[in-house]
């Protein structure tokens, strides 16, 4: 299975933006690369996907590195409800495994 | 409304017991998901399905079983063969395309006492 790597932890001040990073440098031309988030004592929450091309939606943007080794999660402006555990997951079309990696910890300070 | 649904929120069990986490969805997905958290990590696959009657391990299966018999429903039982079961318990749902986003359930707290 195609495996990420993220940072255990970042820090944001509130109102400004949020760049985390994510390597898969084993992902195969077809794997989809996914985002999560999870607060605190809940189930995870689908954030934003991609397979080739930036994308954009009311959450978040996803930048896909060319070489499709590494991407980004942008959020714009952090608030303090964003502050979360942000997992970053390749979903391929034939195992269907959907195997987390440690995540993320996103604070974000007032 | 469509969703994802784990019962019950909080479970309290003895050492030595069985115990069966249920999860249901009307989401008509195809493929459903049991994952495992502990304080401070992430999350880990216990089992995943992605048809009816069948069933595949992740992980972390030992000392866990499933079963799928409909589409709608995957309950977990953890068995005393677990040697630590206290741990935060989380199922999910999805199509089985993988442009496709994965609904998680609040999950199930199970402590064994």
């Amino acid at each position: 299975d195609a495996k990420t790597t993220q940072p255990n932890s970042m820090e944001s001040n509130e109102e400004e933006p949020v760049h985390l990073p994510c390597n898969h440098s084993t992902i195969s031309g077809t794997d989809y690369i996914h985002w999560y988030r999870q607060l605190p004592s809940q189930g995870p929450e689908y954030v934003i996907h991609g397979l080739t091309s930036n994308v954009n939606n009311r959450m978040a943007s996803l930048a896909i590195a060319e070489d499709r080794k590494s991407s980004t999660l942008i959020l714009h402006r952090a608030t303090l409800r964003d502050a979360a555990v942000y997992y970053c997951i390749l979903r391929d079309r034939y195992g269907n495994k959907l195997v987390f990696g440690a995540g993320t910890i996103l604070r974000v300070k007032s | 409304d469509g969703g994802i649904t784990q019962s019950p929120k909080y479970l309290f069990r003895k050492e030595g017991q069985n115990v069966t986490l249920s999860c249901e969805q009307n989401l008509n997905h195809d493929a459903m998901y049991w994952y495992r958290q502990d304080p401070g990590q992430g999350l880990r696959l216990i089992y995943y399905s992605q048809i009816v009657n069948d069933f595949q391990k992740g992980d972390i299966a030992e000392g866990y079983s499933v079963s799928r018999e409909k589409k709608e429903s995957f309950p977990l039982t953890v068995t005393s063969a677990q040697k630590n079961p206290t741990a935060f318990y989380l199922c999910a749902s999805s199509m089985r395309e993988p442009n496709t986003e994965a609904f998680f359930g609040q999950g199930t707290r199970l402590t064994v006492v």
